[in-house]
């Protein structure tokens, strides 16, 4: 069964600072490995998908890594602003015909 | 960019009711459509694979006789909460994956909230 673990479970942080979010994995035949934001009541953002070809993946503020070898990935966050507040999850999949299995989230508040 | 509609998107039934929540890829056809769910304060959940025109997926632990899916066409997916319980009172997310990317990507709808009363 594959699993995924997020640590912390929750951070919060000054505004400005930058900030690493880890996600492990115990799949190494990984396919996909998906980060998204979940605003409190509300549904996914999906933030960056790395390939398992692929070792990261950048958009923005935003960069993701993937070491498939550790069954690691992390979400580094540059220049971090009150807005970034939100829970952040991490998704993976075996196969693309397979569903997402989900990490419980890193629960991030950026201080004003 | 693909996008995935959910409706509705709250829904406050009575317990022993049936909730029928619908999933629409609205710009690309989708042969597998994927649904969660989400407890309070927990992470999401994969509860079965909808595959078009054949009979759904379901992971360990799902009732396939409650949770009913219909995957009847290329853009829609429904599922059917039967006689429904303040237990299944959750947030049911669903997802389609667009055939023709190259990365297999899930694209999710806005979630459907139900409360059973």
């Amino acid at each position: 069964k594959q699993e995924v673990t997020q640590i912390p479970a929750a951070l919060s942080v000054p505004e400005g600072e930058n900030l690493v979010l880890n996600c492990s994995f115990t799949d190494s035949a990984i396919y996909n490995l998906q980060w998204f934001r979940q605003d409190p009541g509300k549904g996914l953002t999906s933030l960056l998908l790395i390939q398992s070809s692929q070792r990261e993946q950048t958009s923005g503020r935003l960069n993701a890594s993937l070491d498939k070898s550790s069954g690691r990935s992390t979400l580094y966050i540059a220049a971090s602003q009150p807005g970034d507040s939100a829970t952040y999850l991490c998704a993976q999949t075996g196969g693309g015909a397979d569903g997402l299995t989900f990490g419980k989230g890193t629960h991030l508040i950026i201080q004003p | 960019g693909a996008v995935v509609s959910q409706h509705p998107s709250r829904v406050i039934c009575k317990s022993g009711t049936s909730v029928k929540i619908e999933c629409r890829s609205l710009d690309f056809q989708a042969t597998t459509m994927f649904w969660y769910r989400q407890f309070p304060k927990q992470s999401l959940m994969l509860m079965a694979t909808s595959n078009e025109g054949s009979k759904a997926t379901y992971e360990q632990g799902v009732e396939k006789d409650k949770f009913l899916i219909n995957h009847a066409s290329l853009t829609l997916s429904t599922l059917t909460v039967t006689s429904a319980h303040p237990e299944d009172s959750s947030f049911y997310i669903c997802s389609a994956r667009d055939p023709q990317g190259s990365s297999y990507e899930q694209y999710f709808g806005p979630g459907t909230r139900l409360t059973v009363t």
